[in-house]
């Protein structure tokens, strides 16, 4: 049964930091892994999708990667701003389609 | 093109009730999946439906049920309900990426209140 892990569970930063949120699951065997944002008592917005036979993605500010070997995926936020306050989840896809989430990481960023 | 469009957004239900969601996909989108997030237990798969048939299926009783449409409209309907039913019952629209890939995207949720 697929796991997923995300660390750290909340984050507070400055203005302009650059931070990376971190992301691990157990079975390899993925279709592909995504990353969603959600505000508050809202859905999920998807950030960035990487398929498996891909290492990384990047829209904007935001990179993500993957390392299906090692069981891991990075979401890397540059020059990070106070509208990216909000908790940012992942996702890996298996064979039935189901996504498995990890429980997030509640992210601040300071004015 | 508009995105997953979610029905009710908020409803308050008494213990023992029933309540009926309904999610409507992206158009040409044919694939609808149900997950039930709550602050205890995050975010968990309810159930998938594709061109009308339950194609997958997560742990949970069988007072949680669904349907989808032929126009892939999909309804998920929850009998005699319990304290612990309430949460924000998000609805998933997928997109094959034709590649064994498949990319989801959220509407924004209905969020149920049981007391």
């Amino acid at each position: 049964k697929q796991e997923v892990t995300q660390i750290p569970a909340a984050l507070s930063v400055p203005e302009g930091e650059n931070l990376v949120l971190n992301c691990s699951f157990t079975d390899s065997a993925i279709y592909n892994l995504q990353w969603f944002r959600q505000d508050p008592g809202k859905g999920l917005t998807s950030l960035l999708l990487i398929q498996s036979s891909q290492r990384e993605q990047t829209s904007g500010r935001l990179n993500a990667s993957l390392d299906k070997s090692s069981g891991r995926s990075t979401l890397y936020i540059a020059a990070s701003q106070p509208g990216d306050s909000a908790t940012y989840l992942c996702a890996a896809t298996g064979s039935a389609r189901q996504l498995t989430f990890g429980s997030g990481t509640q992210l601040t960023v300071l004015p | 093109k508009a995105g997953v469009t979610q029905t009710p957004r908020y409803l308050i239900k008494t213990r023992g009730q029933q309540v009926t969601l309904s999610c409507s996909p992206i158009s040409g989108h044919r694939s609808v999946s149900w997950y039930q997030q709550t602050p205890g237990q995050g975010l968990q798969f309810l159930f998938e439906y594709f061109s009308e048939t339950q194609r997958n299926k997560g742990n949970f009783p069988g007072r949680f049920s669904g349907r989808q449409f032929s126009n892939s409209r999909s309804e998920m309907n929850v009998s005699t309900l319990e304290l612990g039913d309430s949460a924000l019952y998000l609805c998933a629209s997928t997109l094959s990426l034709g590649t064994g890939s498949y990319e989801q995207y959220f509407g924004p949720g209905t969020r149920l209140t049981v007391t």
